[in-house]
């Protein structure tokens, strides 16, 4: 099956800008979404297709993808933005079949 | 204000049965698959199945196959997953989310765009 593969961690300073990224063969052909969730907390979408953003999701967060390697970028980062963050795709074989990164947790220094 | 309100948190002992809910509302429960995903104490997310209310086809991923159900009655806009004899290793979060879709002029692409807030089950002796 397909294996998404996140870093465990990344470290920011605030103001700074983070990138998280996820590894996947050929991930460039596939559509990615992101996750954020936060302590004690359902996950909640912040990008999707790529690079497009759920209202009420801010500017700050952003997506690309291409090759073997989709990226989350959140720019001029907050205190807030500290969360655990998943990729996720769905499987070629079956597109009912979601497949989930190992997730990054962020911290914000 | 689409919403899916899952049901409360659960302690039960091995072998128990459990059958736990998410109830949609805002929108068109029918329309729309509905999964389920997994997540144990400290770990990631896990993938466990999908299904479509408004015929009740599911699908499983194969690490859950045979050890849960995933049911829908449409009539009350609330999906299921139960299970039969619980194990310790059952301990978890379990978050029901909704399967949205868009279109690129070439293809359809999906994701989990409203989540519920998830329920616990403790499983112990």
């Amino acid at each position: 099956s397909y294996v998404l593969t996140q870093p465990p961690s990344v470290s920011v300073a605030p103001g700074k800008t983070a990138r998280i990224t996820c590894g996947g063969n050929n991930i460039g052909s596939k559509s990615v979404h992101w996750y954020q969730q936060k302590p004690g907390q359902a996950p909640v979408l912040v990008i999707y297709y790529d690079s497009d953003r759920p209202s009420g999701i801010p500017e700050r967060f952003s997506g690309s993808n291409s090759g073997n390697t989709a990226t989350l970028t959140i720019s001029r980062v907050e205190a807030g933005d500290e969360a655990d963050y998943y990729c996720q795709v769905w499987d070629s074989s079956s597109d009912q079949h979601a497949v989930f990164g190992g997730g990054t947790q962020l911290t914000v220094l | 204000e689409v919403q899916l309100v899952q049901s409360g948190a659960e302690v039960k002992k091995p072998g128990e049965s459990l059958k736990i809910s998410c109830k949609g509302s805002g929108y068109s429960f029918t329309s729309y698959w509905i999964g389920w995903v997994r997540q144990m104490p400290g770990k990631g997310l896990e993938w466990m199945g999908i299904i479509y209310p408004g015929d009740s086809d599911t699908r499983y991923s194969p690490s859950f196959q045979g050890q849960v159900t995933i049911s829908a009655d449409k009539s009350i806009s609330t999906a299921y997953l139960q299970w039969s004899s619980l194990k310790a290793s059952d301990t978890a979060m379990y978050y029901c989310a909704r399967r949205n879709r868009g279109w690129n002029d070439d293809y359809y692409y999906y994701y989990m765009d409203v989540w519920g807030k998830g329920t616990t089950v403790t499983v112990s002796s």
